[in-house]
């Protein structure tokens, strides 16, 4: 079974430009989270999408949005992008009907200058 | 103050010793307990998974729970080079919710 796979693996962009980053889940998986790591904060939970629907989000401003297709890909958008938006972003695919496990992609690398 | 918290290290050992992580946190609601490890340049991948309070083992790895403390730890027995990595441990309220909370990560070195 493939696993979980990101796109683009690194991404350069300046200050002001807009991002979108891509996740395909572990086929048959429908619940798709986004994270935000970095080396002061660690992982910090986005938001989930179910079914296409946004199921959950976390504390992260309004500029950070995403969505879902109906074959549970996904994607998140960063607008105007900051400085301290740098950071690695994973995404996360689960079946949600087993104990929360969620099988992580490899990140994307997104540096802004 | 942050809801979990682990010591970042680096943490450095030689191989065969016993590895102890940790991780304290401040929400009582949190039920289920995880312990991810993450190579460089990977994602984070499912090492145990803990309900409550007590002891899980699985192979050289042991996962322990206490919640009247709010302490999490995770044990490596005769640790080896390959478990060098980054420990992350991560915890949710209930079953349903998906979004985990994690801890910063410990970077964890086993010298041959």
């Amino acid at each position: 079974k493939a696993g979980v796979t990101q796109t683009p693996r690194y991404l350069i962009k300046t200050r002001g430009q807009q991002v979108t980053l891509s996740c395909s889940p572990i086929s048959g998986h429908r619940s798709v989270s986004w994270y935000q790591q970095t080396p002061g904060q660690g992982l910090q939970f986005l938001f989930e999408y179910f079914s296409e629907t946004q199921r959950n989000k976390g504390n992260f401003p309004g500029r950070f949005s995403g969505r879902q297709f109906s074959n549970s890909r996904s994607e998140m958008n960063v607008s105007t992008l900051e400085l301290g938006d740098s950071a690695l972003y994973l995404c996360a695919s689960s079946s949600r009907t087993d104990y929360n496990e969620q099988f992580f992609g490899p990140g994307t690398r997104l540096t802004v200058l | 103050q942050k809801e979990v918290e682990q010591d970042p290290g680096p943490l450095s050992v030689p191989e065969g010793a016993i590895v102890s992580l940790n991780c304290t946190y401040s929400n009582s609601a949190f039920q289920y307990f995880m312990w991810y490890r993450q190579y460089s340049r990977k994602g984070p991948e499912l090492l145990m998974y803990t309900y409550s309070s007590g002891n899980k083992e699985d192979g050289r790895f042991t996962a322990q729970v206490d919640k009247s403390s709010k302490y999490i730890s995770l044990f490596i027995r005769d640790s080896q080079p390959s478990d060098s990595a980054t420990y992350l441990c991560a915890m949710v309220d209930n079953f349903g919710n998906e979004k985990l909370t994690f801890g910063t990560g410990t970077r964890l070195t086993i010298i041959p």
